[in-house]
């Protein structure tokens, strides 16, 4: 299970309030990703990122923003400005190019109050 | 956009039985289809994948089964035991898209005893 980890594991929030997710590798994977779980709506892609430096975004990233200044990280900001932030976030990462499988860390479970 | 469907969202079968779960993805370019295995409050996991140049594939009690023409796999277990419980993901690469990945809603197996 180890070399993919995210912090912190649960995490409650206030509205109105940023909040930083935590997400480490040490698989010398060029790619990393951010992804949302809700309830019966599978896995969608929030941001990635391909190289250090340079980063896209996904499917829903409306609210969100991230930053990849190291290989090894790459954390996820949820804003203020995203209007249904409770849900479970997962980071993955992976080698880059087709057909590589993603591996994915533990997941936070953000709860806004 | 692109999407993926996935059925049924929830199976459930006796000990030994075989589960199929089916999967229709609309990105005619995909060529990389994997499933995932999430067990409850754990992360996903990787336990098939199979390429656009292949039609079936087999790892023990595990299939994909991949036609293109009607852009449809399917997830193939037989002999289905209590530790197959857990919620299936398909998913399929994105035409461009650097290992990008869309994934269905998920599959909800019970296997009863």
């Amino acid at each position: 299970d180890g070399g993919i980890t995210q912090s912190p594991k649960y995490l409650f929030r206030k509205e109105g309030q940023n909040v930083t997710l935590s997400c480490e590798q040490n698989l010398n994977h060029d790619a990393m990703y951010w992804y949302r779980q809700d309830p019966g709506q599978g896995l969608r892609l929030i941001y990635y990122s391909q190289i250090v430096n340079d980063f896209q975004k996904g499917d829903i990233a409306e609210g969100y923003s991230v930053s990849r200044e190291k290989k090894e990280s790459f954390p996820l900001t949820v804003t203020s400005a995203q209007k249904n932030p409770t849900a479970f976030y997962l980071c993955a990462s992976s080698n880059r190019g087709y057909y590589n499988e993603q591996f994915f860390g533990p997941g936070t479970r953000l709860t806004v109050l | 956009g692109e999407n993926v469907e996935q059925h049924p969202s929830t199976l459930s079968v006796q000990e030994g039985d075989s589960a199929v779960i089916k999967c229709t993805y609309s990105d005619s370019a995909s060529n990389y289809f994997p499933w995932y295995k999430q067990e409850l409050g754990k992360r996903p996991q990787l336990i098939i994948d199979i390429r656009s140049n292949v039609g079936e594939k087999k790892d023990q009690r595990i299939a994909v089964t991949l036609n293109k023409t009607a852009k449809h796999f399917s997830l193939h277990i037989t002999e289905t035991q209590p530790e197959d419980s857990a919620v299936y993901f398909c998913a399929a690469s994105l035409s461009g898209g650097y290992n990008k990945l869309i994934f269905g809603a998920g599959t909800r197996l019970a296997v009863h005893p």
